[in-house]
């Protein structure tokens, strides 16, 4: 699993409420991934990071703000949850020429 | 046209059969080529990588692929229940610090 967790596993929130999903990892990788997966869509890239303190948007980063204070630690944050974003999220890591991801995040917004 | 197209299934086959995935890509730039699998409710596992073109073995799995087509495999032999599965096929140009650009998946079910 390449040393990533996600926290929480599941989540139910309400809309208009904050929400955010942490990512961890044990290997000191410098690139790290948010993914949302949705059916019909597949997997859609939302924010990386490059470094501490060094994100940039992806193609579906509307409604989501990324922090990486440490090397290990990426944190996606849903201003104001809407019920658009209810789907299953993804943290990966980029390690040699591909990518390993976490178990993911179910979110659901009521 | 999309980047990456890919025939989301399902597929559905007996024990024992060769299952034959595939996704045809746009883009002449993607050089590095991935398969991953992605049991229900879980993460996508990353099954098998190629660069450029030509194949790859691992087991029952083979990863082909053709650039001049643009155009990648993948074959499963001897295919397992335990197979059962989505795959999901990505692409990018660069490797693994840039972005992957993923297919749709392909839902398998091999019947016991």
């Amino acid at each position: 699993d390449a040393g990533i967790t996600q926290s929480p596993r599941h989540k139910v929130t309400e809309t208009g409420t904050p929400v955010t999903l942490r990512c961890h990892q044990t290997e000191n990788h410098r690139y790290m991934y948010w993914y949302r997966q949705d059916p019909g869509h597949g997997l859609r890239l939302i924010h990386y990071s490059y470094g501490v303190k060094d994100t940039d948007k992806g193609e579906v980063s509307d409604g989501y703000s990324v922090s990486r204070s440490k090397t290990e630690d990426f944190l996606l944050t849903l201003e104001s949850a809407t019920s658009s974003q209810t789907s299953v999220y993804f943290c990966a890591i980029s390690s040699g020429e591909t990518q390993y991801f976490g178990p993911g995040t179910r979110l659901l917004v009521l | 046209q999309k980047e990456v197209e890919q025939d989301p299934g399902p597929l559905s086959v007996p024990e024992g059969a060769i299952v034959s995935l595939n996704c045809t890509y746009s883009n002449s730039a993607f050089q590095y080529f991935m398969w991953y699998r992605q049991y229900s409710r879980k993460g996508p596992e990353l099954l098998m990588y190629t660069y450029s073109s030509g194949n790859k073995e691992d087991g029952r799995f083979t990863a082909q692929v053709d650039k001049s087509s643009k155009y990648i495999s993948l074959f499963i032999r001897d295919s397992q229940p335990s197979d059962s599965a989505t795959y999901l096929c990505a692409m990018s140009g660069q490797g693994g610090s840039e972005k992957l650009v993923f297919g749709k998946g392909t839902k398998l079910t091999v019947n016991p």
